[in-house]
């Protein structure tokens, strides 16, 4: 069975922090893709990366990075000098290839205080 | 820019009446999908779709039914409505299952 786990349900920072947002997922299968998605309080999801199961390269995108690692089936993502702007809730998914289902997670809601 | 558009933010009906929310996106993408996001659980899916007149049903589909008569528009439909279907509705759109889908601004449903 597929799953994705967001086990931090919510996290406050004050701006300019560092702050990671951990997703542990499961799958038997060996190819598959990872996504990471915003929702800010306008409520639409707005897409931020996909990355396939063979390219463990971590990924960078200005004030946002991505740790993908196999070893521990985590696909971590790092916002660095958290703004007020990046609060929202932020949700992990993992499709397999040949589906067109996203499982998601649970989504962890980030709150960056002035 | 890829739209997804849905046709209310906010909806308030009755227990036991029909409702049809619907979803229209104009990127051409053969997928749609419907789901529910719920505090604590997070999105989950309820129909999707591949084609026109073409559905199949998601993780939670039961309550629910679907219909697409043209490729841009996919409608999900509430035969009864009832207090556990109050929920935040999203409608997505995408080409392939590995590039992201797109979504809409939702719907919030509530059901008194």
């Amino acid at each position: 069975a597929q799953k994705v786990t967001q086990a931090q349900t919510e996290i406050s920072v004050v701006e300019k922090e560092d702050v990671t947002l951990d997703c542990v997922y499961e799958t038997r299968d060996t190819t598959y893709y990872l996504f990471w998605y915003k929702q800010p309080p306008s409520g639409e999801l707005v897409f931020l990366i996909r990355r396939n199961s063979f390219d463990e390269q971590n990924e960078i995108s200005g004030r946002y990075s991505w740790n993908f690692q196999k070893s521990t089936s985590s696909f971590n993502f790092t916002i660095t000098a958290s703004q007020v702007v990046d609060s929202a809730v932020y949700f992990c998914a993992l499709s397999k290839r040949n589906t067109d289902k996203l499982i998601f997670g649970t989504g962890t809601r980030l709150q960056v205080f002035p | 820019d890829v739209k997804v558009t849905q046709s209310s933010r906010y909806l308030v009906k009755r227990t036991g009446e029909k409702v049809f929310l619907e979803c229209v996106q104009d990127m051409d993408h053969e997928n749609m999908f419907w789901y529910r996001q719920d505090p604590g659980l997070g999105l989950r899916l309820i129909y999707f779709s591949y084609d026109v007149k073409m559905k199949e049903k998601g993780d939670i589909p039961e309550g629910y039914s679907v219909s697409r008569e043209k490729k841009e528009r996919f409608s999900l439909i509430l035969e009864s409505a009832s207090t556990n279907q109050t929920s935040m509705y999203l409608c997505a759109s995408g080409q392939l299952a590995y590039n992201e889908q797109f979504f809409g601004p939702g719907t919030r449903l509530t059901v008194l």
